[in-house]
């Protein structure tokens, strides 16, 4: 059984940092693209950041290009998203999900809520 | 990028047939056919149930049905039933590494 399992949210002040990881299990992690997908309470969903299997090619979205880093960690079964410079715009349920085929995300965890505010 | 556009609420009552619009442009929607839409319940994470326009992943109903013309996705559920009501997302591929998510349509079952 595939699991994803999301953990290291928090509340954190503007301009602090804060490292998710997610958790891999039940499928060939260093198979697959990983992505990272948020939603701000009461809002759609936005696509973060993904990864290819090796961990050699990452992409942002524009909103946190330069603040946020993906990476992985493939003897681990291990994604993580270190954020730095945290705006309160952040403050999302961020999901690790993986990738089916052309950013189709066939797993989600159930997500770490990430809270920005002094 | 701008999120593609999904009506804000669509409703229908048991047994019957509702649909769900996803409007891109030639960019996203229109230029792949790697659309796909998702079942959201409140406080759970989403679920695939159409991927590449018209795919079921396995377990999916039957009743899930997925479509596209032009710049435009349609998800189908028929035979509605009391467990679909949810917020579904349409996504599509939109060139290189960029993927949009449309804003969120809320399915009422009446």
């Amino acid at each position: 059984e595939v699991q994803l399992v999301e953990s290291g949210g928090g509340l954190v002040q503007p301009g602090g940092s804060l490292r998710l990881s997610c958790a891999a299990s039940g499928f060939t992690f260093s198979s697959n693209w990983m992505l990272w997908v948020r939603q701000a309470p009461g809002k759609g969903l936005v696509w973060v950041s993904r990864i290819n299997p090796d961990g050699s090619v990452t992409n942002y979205a524009d909103s946190v290009k330069g603040r946020f880093t993906i990476s992985r960690d493939n003897a681990k079964n291990t994604l993580y998203l270190q954020m730095n410079s945290l705006r309160a715009e952040d403050t999302a349920v961020y999901y690790c999900a993986k990738d089916l085929t052309w950013n189709q995300l066939d797993y989600w965890g159930l997500g770490t809520l990430v809270t920005v505010s002094s | 990028q701008s999120a593609l556009t999904q009506p804000r609420s669509v409703s229908g009552s048991p047994g019957q047939s509702v649909t769900i619009s996803c409007t891109g442009t030639s960019s996203d929607v229109g230029g792949y056919d790697h659309v796909c839409w998702y079942q959201q319940h409140p406080g759970k994470a989403p679920k695939l149930m159409i991927y590449d326009v018209t795919e079921r992943p396995s377990g999916v109903p039957e009743r899930f049905s997925g479509s596209k013309s032009g710049n435009t996705a349609s998800l189908t559920i028929s035979g509605l039933q009391a467990e679909d009501e949810a917020d579904y997302y349409c996504c599509s591929h939109a060139g290189s590494y960029i993927l949009l998510f449309g804003g969120g349509t809320k399915l009422t079952v009446l």
